[in-house]
């Protein structure tokens, strides 16, 4: 079974940019979260798709937008780059329903803003 | 609200020794998940082993068990026999079982496996 994979893994912008990043979950997996791992702040929670609809957001900005499509691949943008927000993506796909204890990781997509 | 509390920053251990990597949490939730996951350099979060509260055994995966106990809410990581590919970041994470929560994780510990 194919894991959870993502794309770009590695993204140079510029402050003012807008960026979009990809991930698709593993087969069968309906759900997908995002997080934003950072030196300073850790990992952070920023929003979870499931059946193309947000679930659930975190504590973030109005410029962190998401979506997902009918087959569960789900994208992430990032408009307006700040300097801090460089950092690594990552992305976790889980089946939904109540099977809790499975949510896998993809490698993460490295932002970085000059 | 959550709270994840990992208190070693970094931990050294020899070749094929033990180590336990500490976590305590803080919840009201009677019904939850814990997590353990590394993280290699590569970046790539590697689920290692779950925990649910009502799980009367201390889960076990291998190489990795996690010594539950749930009065003073702590989840510590065992590693058995270490080997030079366990260096890495290992976190703790957890979520409650009620509606579509997020993990939280600790800020992690660093392993470094000596040959």
């Amino acid at each position: 079974k194919a894991g959870v994979t993502q794309t770009p893994r590695y993204l140079i912008k510029t402050r003012g940019q807008q960026v979009t990043l990809s991930c698709s979950p593993i087969s069968g997996h309906r759900s997908v979260s995002w997080y934003q791992q950072t030196p300073g702040q850790g990992l952070q929670f920023l929003f979870e798709y499931f059946s193309e609809t947000q679930r659930n957001k975190g504590n973030f900005p109005g410029r962190f937008s998401g979506r997902q499509f009918s087959n569960s691949r789900s994208e992430m943008n990032v408009s307006t780059l700040e300097l801090g927000d460089s950092a690594l993506y990552l992305c976790a796909s889980q089946p939904g329903g109540g099977r809790l204890n499975e949510q896998f990781f993809g490698p993460g997509t490295r932002l970085t803003v000059l | 609200a959550q709270k994840i509390t990992q208190t070693q920053p970094g931990m050294f251990v020899q070749e094929k020794e033990a180590v336990t990597l500490d976590c305590t949490y803080d919840t009201s939730d009677q019904s939850y998940g814990l997590f353990w996951y590394k993280q290699p350099s590569s970046g790539e979060m590697i689920f290692l082993i779950y925990q649910g509260s009502y799980d009367e055994q201390n889960a076990t995966e291998g190489r990795y068990s996690l010594n539950f106990q749930k009065a003073r809410k702590s989840a510590n990581l065992v590693i058995s026999a270490s080997q030079l590919g366990d260096s890495a970041m290992y976190f703790c994470a957890m979520r409650r079982n009620s509606g579509n929560t997020p993990l939280v994780f600790g800020k992690g510990t660093r392993l470094s496996v000596i040959a």
